[in-house]
Formats: C-alpha cells, sequence, structure tokens
C-alpha cells in the first residue's frame, strides 16, 4: 500500500470552478507539504503544515487556500481556478527524526484548468 | 535565500555511456542537506540520495555515484554504463531551515534520455 496517497490523480476543470486536491498519509509524520511542479521550474511550495494547528504559507500561496483535517489529511483547495495553474502538484511529509530525514512524496496529481 | 541550478536541460546519450548531471547550489547555512530525486515518465518522485553539508565523502550506489565538493558548492551525479530505464527527470534539490523542519528548493530539474 501506498505511503502518501493522492486523489484525484489526473483533473480537468473549467476556470472559475472550485477544485480540492486530496493528500493523506499512513507514515505518521507531522509534516505535510504541498507543491507544484511547472515545466523547467522544478518543484516550488505552495503550503506546509507542522500538525493540525499550524499552517503555512509558501513561496507560491496566491490563489490557493489548504486545510489540515487531522494529522493524516492535508487538502489543498484552488477556490477559482485559473490557466496557469495548471501543472502536476506533489503533496509530500516528511519526519524530522527520521534517518534520512527526507521527505515522501505522493504520486501526484495533473490538473488541467481549460 | 538558497538557489539550486541545474544548467543542463537535457541530455541524450546512447546507452552504455557514462553520464553526469551537474548540479549547483547557494546558500548561507552552514549545516544544510542535499538531495537527489528521479521523475521517470510515470510522473512519480523518487528519493535517490540525501547528503549533509559535514559529509563530503563520495558515494557510490550501483551504477550511480554522487561527487559532493563543498568548495564549488557542487553536488554531481554520475550514472556508468547508462541503461534505457535510466530515462527520467532528475531533480537536485536543497533543504532550507523552515521553523525546526525544512522545504526543498529544486532545481529546474534535467531530462535525461537514454538512447537504445
Amino acid at each position: 500500500d501506498a505511503d502518501v496517497t493522492q486523489t484525484p490523480r489526473n483533473r480537468i476543470t473549467k476556470t472559475g470552478k472550485r477544485i480540492m486536491l486530496e493528500c493523506s498519509q499512513t507514515k505518521g509524520h507531522d509534516r505535510m507539504y504541498w507543491y507544484r511542479q511547472d515545466p523547467g521550474l522544478g518543484l516550488r511550495l505552495i503550503y506546509y503544515s507542522f500538525d493540525v494547528k499550524d499552517i503555512n504559507k509558501g513561496e507560491i500561496s496566491d490563489g490557493y487556500s489548504v486545510s489540515r483535517q487531522a494529522q493524516a489529511k492535508f487538502s489543498l483547495s484552488l477556490e477559482s481556478a485559473i490557466p496557469n495553474q495548471t501543472a502536476l502538484y506533489f503533496c509530500a511529509t516528511s519526519d524530522p527524526g527520521g534517518v534520512r530525514n527526507e521527505q515522501f512524496f505522493g504520486p501526484g496529481t495533473r490538473l488541467t484548468v481549460l | 535565500a538558497q538557489k539550486v541550478t541545474q544548467a543542463q536541460t537535457e541530455i541524450s546519450v546512447v546507452e552504455k555511456e557514462d553520464v553526469t548531471l551537474d548540479c549547483v547550489y547557494e546558500t548561507r547555512d552552514t549545516t544544510y542537506y542535499l538531495f537527489w530525486y528521479k521523475q521517470p515518465p510515470s510522473g512519480e518522485l523518487v528519493f535517490l540520495i540525501r547528503r549533509n553539508s559535514f559529509d563530503e565523502q563520495n558515494e557510490i550506489s550501483g551504477r550511480y555515484s554522487w561527487n559532493f565538493q563543498k568548495s564549488t558548492s557542487s553536488f554531481n551525479f554520475t550514472i556508468t554504463a547508462s541503461q534505457v530505464v535510466d530515462s527520467a527527470v532528475y531533480f537536485c534539490a536543497l533543504s532550507e531551515p523552515l521553523q525546526g523542519a525544512q522545504k526543498l528548493v529544486f532545481g529546474q530539474g534535467t531530462r535525461l534520455t537514454i538512447n537504445p
């Protein structure tokens, strides 16, 4: 079973629609992140959360909001989608006490905004 | 601010050739971590290696090797005897301290194509 799951895996939506991307993890990690990937730009941080009560903006948070419903769930919302939000979105988790101190990524959600 | 530069946007080689992917980083931190991730055509991110700033020993894992040189702020990745399955986008990343945790600053990625 996957440790970090994302739903949906692919989504096509129209400009102005509200859309939610969901992330769940079974790793027991406190820290969760949302990144977006654009061609030629690598991954950039949208939001991050250290626990249910702690949510912080990343470098490109405009146009996005998040909700940490539980330790295991971290959702990303686009309140009114626009075409330049077409991208590949990744959720990640991390455990600072882990041996390799790495971030574990979900499989990604490919979002297209028409 | 931290920055990671992967100057090679695309590389194409013939199978069995050796290939090196370059990564240069900028940071003011004295303690940091460097990472390489592989993104195959299926899209997921696969962790390859983590290196901390105090450990400059090179590392070898099978056909993969990494050369960390603090003096030149580089963390290059070499694939020996490349195979078609190595075709992917490779990302170098640098950790940036973030309130007791870290965020990852990614390079732009290098698309590697191994031709049969």
